[in-house]
């Protein structure tokens, strides 16, 4: 079992409707989760990061945190079409940042 | 400028050869890191250092070496250049603590001929 793991995708979102992004890990002892968003060629830049099961939300985005089911979320509401990129999932582990293979979003005009 | 700078930015090399590759931050961060991206496989991790005396191996360390000269600069090395390690790779840093949330830099594209 992958550490981190994301569907590959393309996920295909109408623009203006929510776009859920879903990562599952394997160690219960990670401590911090992140979503990055990279466009292609370019460098990822965070998002948000949550350490609390719950709910963190910052502008259209929401991170969902489930430690019991090892689940972590991203929820993009009014999706634009400049959402659509690749948005990886990583997960901290005994200091070390470990990414899942990323989904790719597709936002249809 | 960037806070975390690669150079060089694009390079094309043949098997066999030794390249460097070389990263700068201006973030005042204790962490460094090298990863290397590519199609299908996300981000691996190659090395990581948390301060100038402390190097750590990553996922696929196998074929690199690394060299922290200082708090703010940590290169990567191909002793030997092979085909398969043609990527994208990419350097990063972090705080220690505030979560570790990692800073890129913008890439290095490296084809090995």
């Amino acid at each position: 079992q992958k550490e981190v793991e994301q569907n590959s995708g393309p996920l295909s979102v109408p623009e203006g409707a929510i776009a859920s992004l879903n990562c599952t890990y394997s160690d219960r002892g990670s401590q911090s989760f992140f979503w990055y968003r990279q466009y292609s060629g370019k460098s990822p830049e965070l998002i948000m990061f949550i350490y609390s099961n719950g709910d963190k939300e910052d502008g259209r985005f929401t991170a969902q945190l489930n430690k019991a089911s090892q689940y972590v979320s991203l929820l993009i509401r009014d999706s634009q079409p400049s959402d659509s990129a690749t948005y990886l999932c990583a997960v901290k582990r005994d200091d070390k940042i470990i990414f899942g293979k990323g989904t790719r979003l597709h936002i249809l005009p | 400028d960037a806070d975390v700078t690669q150079t060089p930015r694009n390079r094309i090399t043949k098997t066999g050869k030794r390249i460097m590759l070389e990263c700068s931050q201006t973030k005042g961060h204790d962490r460094m890191y090298w990863y290397r991206q590519d199609p299908g496989l996300g981000l691996r991790l190659i090395y990581y250092s948390f301060d100038v005396k402390d190097i750590n191996k990553g996922e696929i360390s196998d074929g690199y070496s690394v060299s922290r000269q200082a708090q703010a600069k940590f290169s990567l090395s191909l002793e030997s250049a092979i085909p398969n390690q043609t990527a994208l790779y990419f350097c990063a840093t972090s705080e220690t603590g505030a979560g570790n949330t990692i800073y890129f830099g913008e890439g290095s594209w490296l084809t090995v001929v």
